[in-house]
């Protein structure tokens, strides 16, 4: 069974533009979670999509959005990005949102904001 | 604001000795404990995902205990090796409403010396 793909896996941008990263779960997975981790904050949840709909979000400015589509794969996109947007981004997949699945993750895009 | 903490931020063992860490998260609206291990340069590989008091999971040489109503975990590594070396985090699911989302600790880094 074939892991969890994100990409790309490495990027950089210039201060205010926009990025839009890809994530596509393991086969049979309708939930997709998305995760930042910066060296001083750790590990820190973005938002969950389960069956194309946002199940959660965490405590992240509007810049950061995301979207589910009907194969599961997920798009997240951040607008106007700032220096701090520096980080590794990793999404993980289960088959459920009962937050007792194990979840899955994927490589991790890497991006950086010049 | 959820705190959870692991202790200590890191450690040094010697290949053949045991080790053990702890993860401190709130007692109160606990649904589930996850424990992921974090090789370098790879994804975050699930470990367990403990969800009652009193729970104990085993995995090769690698065991997991819960205690839920004092709000700890602990992570035991038997006769460590090499390959042991990571950063081994925990992250807690409180409220099956919450869905998949987890707030993670800032992780127990263990380096095995030969």
């Amino acid at each position: 069974k074939a892991g969890v793909t994100q990409t790309p896996r490495y990027l950089i941008k210039t201060r205010g533009q926009q990025v839009t990263l890809s994530c596509s779960p393991i086969s049979g997975h309708r939930s997709v979670s998305w995760y930042q981790q910066t060296p001083g904050q750790g590990l820190q949840f973005l938002f969950e999509y389960f069956s194309e709909t946002q199940r959660n979000k965490g405590n992240f400015p509007g810049r950061f959005s995301g979207r589910q589509f009907s194969n599961s794969r997920s798009e997240m996109n951040v607008s106007t990005l700032e220096l701090g947007d520096s980080a590794l981004y990793l999404c993980a997949s289960s088959f459920g949102t009962g937050g007792t699945d194990t979840q899955y993750f994927g490589p991790g895009t890497r991006l950086t904001v010049l | 604001i959820l705190n959870v903490e692991q202790s200590p931020q890191s450690l040094h063992v010697q290949e053949g000795d045991s080790t053990n860490f702890t993860c401190s998260f709130p007692s109160s609206n606990f649904y589930a404990l996850h424990w992921y291990r974090w090789e370098t340069a790879k994804s975050p590989e699930a470990l367990f995902v403990m969800t009652l008091n009193g729970d104990e999971k085993k995995k090769g040489r690698i065991s997991a205990t819960l205690n839920t109503k004092e709000g700890y975990s602990y992570l035991y590594i038997k006769g460590s090796q090499p390959e042991d070396s990571a950063t081994y985090l925990c992250a807690f699911g409180g409220l099956k409403a919450a869905g998949n989302k987890l707030t993670f600790g800032g992780g127990t880094r263990v380096l095995v010396k030969p």
